[in-house]
């Protein structure tokens, strides 16, 4: 069965910390691996990644893709209270006709002052 | 603005009484789909559409309809709203299938059937 595992469920760290939250996946035909942040509503987009060992950055944030390992990992450095939410990460495949994405469950952070 | 609009944002029903959401976007894309997220059970596609009278079922279609009369609207049918469909709805669409690019989200409904 397909699926998408996010670690850790939850986790809790204080300003200025460095985190890091995972994703893995079993899928077949994979195409893509997205990462979304999830604050109080709407999930908003943060990367995408489609090829190994390629890191996409944009200010404190930072992902990779190990296709090898079927993992991505999302770096978020020098944390503040604004990243406080839900990470998402989903994975996108052909199955059949269909083209879908697989969602993982989340990591639910929070950063204290 | 780029966006997504869902509408109503939060819905009290009674079983049984047919509802529908609305979804609306201005971005000229082809693929739009919906989505419920529930506590443990994180985003689940209901149904999509990759263009204009092209629909498909995700993996939770049962209890919906939809239809893609037009490219920007994507409407969510409940002909028959039951208490396990209570929860929280997202409308989102993007240029590519949903996995070649960025995805844009509504900003949710949350339904509740009592």
């Amino acid at each position: 069965e397909d699926k998408v595992v996010q670690s850790p469920l939850s986790l809790v760290v204080h300003e200025g910390d460095t985190v890091t939250l995972n994703c893995s996946y079993e899928v077949t035909n994979f195409r893509s691996l997205l990462w979304y942040k999830q604050e109080k509503k709407a999930p908003t987009f943060l990367f995408m990644l489609t090829s190994s060992g390629i890191e996409k950055k944009s200010g404190r944030l930072s992902s990779i893709l190990d296709k090898k390992e079927l993992s991505s990992i999302l770096n978020i450095t020098a944390t503040q209270t604004g990243d406080s939410a839900i990470y998402l990460c989903a994975v996108g495949h052909n199955a059949g006709n269909n083209r879908k994405l697989i969602w993982g469950l989340g990591t639910s952070l929070a950063v204290n002052p | 603005e780029a966006q997504v609009t869902q509408n109503p944002r939060y819905l009290i029903t009674v079983t049984g009484k047919k509802l529908t959401v609305t979804c609306s976007q201005n971005m000229n894309h082809e693929y739009m789909s919906w989505y419920r997220q529930d506590p443990g059970l994180g985003l689940r596609q209901i149904y999509y559409s990759m263009n204009v009278e092209v629909t498909d079922k995700g993996d939770v279609p049962e209890g919906y309809k939809v239809s893609r009369k037009e490219k920007r609207n994507f409407p969510l049918i409940l002909e028959s709203p039951s208490p396990n469909q209570t929860s929280l709805y997202f409308c989102a669409s993007s240029s590519g299938t949903g996995f070649s690019g960025e995805a844009f989200f509504g900003q949710g409904t949350r339904l509740t059937v009592v």
